[in-house]
């Protein structure tokens, strides 16, 4: 199965900046998939990352504020630009395994916005 | 997608055997049943997914009636350590399917 990597693990920015977030999965991957979890709550969908073309955004997410990058089967990225304490939440990657084995999540960034 | 229906939260005791149920009225032909088990402060972990009738992994077992418009995820003998969220989901096999969490249900194991 894969193992994703995904960091930061957590940080504490201020209002107005951006953070980017870092997956790395350990086998290729078609899809990559951003989930935005906030405190207390399921997780939601942000965008599905196919490498070579743009990130697919669902209803609610836009690309200025969520842009993400998808250079290689392996890696991805998920930035938070303009940051505001309303984007404080936990923000996590996901890919298919497959073979009937679902999908496996990497552990997280929590972010808060002061 | 199909929506899904779970109990928002569930206590138990060590030791008991835990059924979680999950409703899923509209599921399609091709959807499979999967559910996903959520610890604090980490993403969600698969545990079991199916088709129909039963399956059953060395972690829970998953009842699927006939009509498979629900679920119930079995976890037998719970302990602490299986206090968590516990998801179910449903969707295509078929590659490359966006999940759509529901609410979860909240599973408290007490001593």
């Amino acid at each position: 199965s894969a193992v994703i990597s995904q960091k930061p693990s957590r940080d504490i920015c201020q209002r107005g900046t951006s953070l980017t977030i870092q997956c790395q999965v350990d086998s290729q991957v078609t899809m990559m998939f951003w989930y935005r979890q906030q405190p207390g709550q399921s997780l939601t969908l942000i965008a599905t990352a196919n490498q070579g073309s743009e990130a697919t955004y669902e209803s609610g997410f836009v690309i200025d504020k969520f842009p993400i990058s998808r250079p290689n089967l392996t890696f991805s990225t998920l930035t938070v630009s303009n940051m505001s304490p309303e984007d404080s939440s936990i923000y996590l990657c996901s890919v298919e395994i497959g073979g009937g084995y679902g999908y496996t999540f990497g552990s997280g960034t929590r972010l808060t916005v002061v | 997608l199909a929506k899904t229906t779970q109990p928002i939260s569930m206590d138990s005791y060590e030791g008991q055997e835990v059924n979680i149920t999950c409703s899923h009225n509209n599921i399609a032909t091709n959807d499979y049943i999967t559910w996903y088990q959520q610890f604090p402060s980490q993403g969600p972990r698969f545990i079991i997914q199916g088709y129909k009738t039963k399956v059953t992994n060395e972690v829970a077992s998953l009842f699927i009636p006939a009509d498979r418009k629900s679920s119930t995820l079995s976890l037998p003998r719970v302990s602490l350590s299986d206090t968590a969220v516990y998801y179910c989901l449903v969707g295509g096999d078929t590659g490359f399917q966006k999940l759509v969490f529901g609410t979860g249900t909240r599973l408290l194991v007490s001593p």
